[in-house]
């Protein structure tokens, strides 16, 4: 059974740093991009940052382009997304997912809440 | 950048058919994924490739893309397929992921 759990949400203060791990199970996960994707309380979902399997392709949304960096660890079968200078804006649920046939996302993690406020 | 437009609210009694549709310029040409979200949870993708489902997903869910619109359809509508509904394309020319808004279906 495939399986994504996000970890590393919490409370930062603006302009803190918090860095989101997603664990994978049930797949091969060094063969599959990976994506994280957030939502916003009451709002939409966001795309945020894709990775490809090797990691050697990476790519950002605008709103996050300079502030967070995407980064994986076939070893460990993880995913990780490092938040720095982090606004108020930035506060979401943050979901891990899967990529799949031509850009689709095929699994979900649960996803982790991240809350920026003094 | 790329933009997708979805109506924000579409209602339909049970057992009738429910049409969402996911505006975008040509987005004939590109490849239209679909996904449902109820409250609390995370979202599961119920057509990808404009028109093709997932294992576990009912055949009463479909897709079509042509022009400048893409559409999802629900036959037979039931109450647990009220939610929100995203349409989502891949940008080549942006390298970003772009979503609809999002559609909340309310079964009357």
């Amino acid at each position: 059974e495939v399986q994504l759990v996000e970890s590393g949400g919490g409370l930062v203060q603006p302009g803190g740093s918090l860095r989101l791990s997603c664990a994978a199970s049930g797949f091969t996960f060094s063969s599959y991009e990976m994506n994280w994707v957030r939502q916003a309380p009451g709002k939409g979902l966001e795309w945020v940052s894709y990775i490809s399997s090797s990691g050697s392709t990476i790519y950002y949304a605008d709103s996050v382009k300079g502030r967070f960096t995407i980064s994986r660890d076939n070893a460990k079968n993880s995913l990780y997304l490092q938040m720095n200078s982090l606004r108020a804006e930035d506060t979401a649920v943050y979901y891990c997912a899967r990529g799949s046939s031509r850009g689709s996302f095929d699994y979900w993690g649960q996803g982790t809440l991240v809350t920026v406020s003094s | 950048s790329y933009v997708l437009t979805q109506p924000p609210s579409v209602s339909v009694a049970p057992g009738q058919t429910a049409r969402i549709t996911c505006g975008g310029n040509n987005i004939g040409s590109k490849s239209v994924h679909w996904y449902q979200q109820k409250p609390g949870q995370a979202p599961v993708l119920v057509v990808y490739d404009d028109s093709d489902r997932p294992s576990g997903i009912p055949e009463r869910f479909s897709g079509s893309n042509s022009g400048n619109t893409a559409t999802l359809t629900i036959s037979r509508v039931e109450a647990g397929d009220e939610a929100d509904y995203y349409c989502q394309v891949w940008d080549s020319s942006s390298d970003h992921q772009v979503f609809g808004g999002g559609t909340k279906l309310t079964v009357l």
